[in-house]
């Protein structure tokens, strides 16, 4: 498809268990976000990428939380360890570079750590 | 602390009313937009304001950026039940980082 691709969609996990959340960014898109949602709420910034490097990881909210991104495509953000609060929807989303650039999002992952 | 804070955080109102949502901060933004979420759904742009003073409208819509670029509202004319939604702001701010950075949004209710 032409847009922001996550998978999976939904996923429910045991407290402790490790997750990792996928996002196929648009073909070209340079930049790459990744956010968290509580229900209801803003995003929460988490990871920016440009290529494959991350400028600004500033919001990851700890060590349990970790993001790549290869070939300037595909990401991938990992959860260790899940606990109860990292229940959220987390969306990401690509961007063309610029101060001015739309972000294009997915339809974001929600995660549910039991 | 949040860096961009948004008013009302919930509003319901009739069909036909007008409203507006303001977004406010203490920093100075490159560039702000706004944009439209809905249930199970990722946030869609509606605008892009980047000079002081700016006025944008999009039918309805019309979006201000303040002189000083660090503040922002929406409002909407005789809304409909289709602009229900959370609408949320975000900014870049100066100094050239493309990090965006979002506000908690505003729930609007449009009632028939």
């Amino acid at each position: 498809g032409a847009g922001v691709s996550q998978s999976p969609s939904n996923k429910v996990t045991e407290k402790g268990k490790d997750v990792e959340l996928r996002c196929d960014p648009i073909s070209g898109h340079t930049a790459l976000y990744w956010y968290r949602q509580s229900l209801g709420q803003g995003l929460e910034f988490l990871i920016y990428f440009q290529g494959n490097s991350a400028p600004d990881k500033s919001g990851l909210p700890s060590d349990r939380f970790s993001a790549e991104r290869t070939g300037g495509s595909v990401s991938t953000l990992t959860i260790q360890r899940t606990q109860q609060e990292d229940s959220a929807v987390y969306l990401c989303a690509s961007s063309l570079r610029g101060i001015t650039g739309e972000l294009f999002f997915g339809e974001g992952s929600r995660l549910t750590v039991l | 602390t949040q860096l961009l804070e948004q008013s009302p955080q919930f509003l319901s109102i009739q069909e036909g009313e007008n409203l507006t949502v303001y977004c406010n901060s203490s920093s100075v933004f490159s560039s702000l937009q706004w944009y439209r979420q809905e249930p199970g759904e990722g946030p869609v742009l509606l605008v892009t304001v980047v000079t002081g003073g700016e006025v944008k409208k999009l039918k309805r819509l019309t979006f201000q950026f303040g002189d000083a670029r660090k503040d922002s509202s929406l409002h909407i004319t005789a809304a409909q039940t289709g602009d229900t939604g959370l609408y949320l702001c975000a900014g870049r701010t100066q100094g050239g980082s493309e990090k965006l950075v979002f506000g908690k949004g505003t729930k609007l209710t449009v009632n028939p």
